[in-house]
């Protein structure tokens, strides 16, 4: 069982550079999800999607972009990155609820930005 | 706004000793709350979740409580071994009619020494 599978697992860019990240899931969960991770501030929602076609801003969306291409995708942009969005990003998904869903994630993209 | 705190200082115990954990939130009150783990360089994995009208939840070696009028929820780990170090995060669900979204607190690290 693969589960929530990210690509890539480390990148470096450079300040300006664009990117995608790629998010992949097998459990025809219709929720997924992207989070930030930073020392001391926990797991941050960037953009939500609660099924195909749909997608919803989360706590810190400023910066980023997302496709909900299929159900089982759900990609990340960073359009002009900078050096504040270096970070570890996670993609999660569930089952439809109120979050009364365990949320099943990848390993994350560590992401640095020079 | 919804504010979620757990013990930032690391948890040392020593092997065989129950581990509680403490998550705190204030000014709202979640219909669920949820417990992960995670490892260095992994994902989040769920443990347990625990409803409102619930004051208690086992699984095993680990038990929670939710307790809606002190707003807290403890966490505890029963004849802990040194397998069970790693950073440990609540999520309480935020609201009602937020679909999947839960707040994640920034965790307490857990260190099980022989």
């Amino acid at each position: 069982n693969a589960g929530v599978t990210q690509t890539p697992k480390f990148q470096v860019l450079k300040t300006g550079q664009s990117m995608t990240l790629q998010c992949a899931q097998d459990m025809n969960h219709n929720s997924m999800y992207w989070y930030r991770q930073d020392p001391g501030m926990g797991l941050r929602l960037i953009y939500y999607s609660a099924s195909e076609g749909t997608t919803d801003k989360g706590e810190v969306p400023n910066g980023y972009n997302v496709s909900r291409l299929n159900k089982r995708e759900f990609s990340l942009r960073l359009e002009s990155a900078a050096p504040s969005q270096t970070s570890v990003y996670f993609c999660a998904s569930s089952k439809p609820g109120q979050g009364n869903q365990p949320q099943h994630f990848g390993d994350g993209t560590r992401l640095s930005i020079l | 706004s919804q504010k979620i705190e757990q013990n930032s200082e690391a948890l040392n115990i020593q092997e065989g000793k129950t581990a509680t954990l403490t998550c705190n939130y204030t000014n709202y009150s979640p219909a669920y709350l949820q417990w992960y783990r995670q490892d260095p360089g992994r994902g989040p994995v769920f443990l347990l979740l625990i409803r409102e009208n619930e004051k208690e939840k086992r699984k095993e070696r680990l038990k929670v409580t939710f307790d809606t009028t002190l707003k807290q929820s403890l966490f505890h780990i029963t004849a802990s071994q040194p397998a069970d170090s790693a950073t440990y995060l609540c999520a309480p669900s935020p609201s009602y009619n937020q679909g999947g979204k839960l707040i994640f607190g920034q965790g307490t690290e857990l260190s099980v020494k022989p």
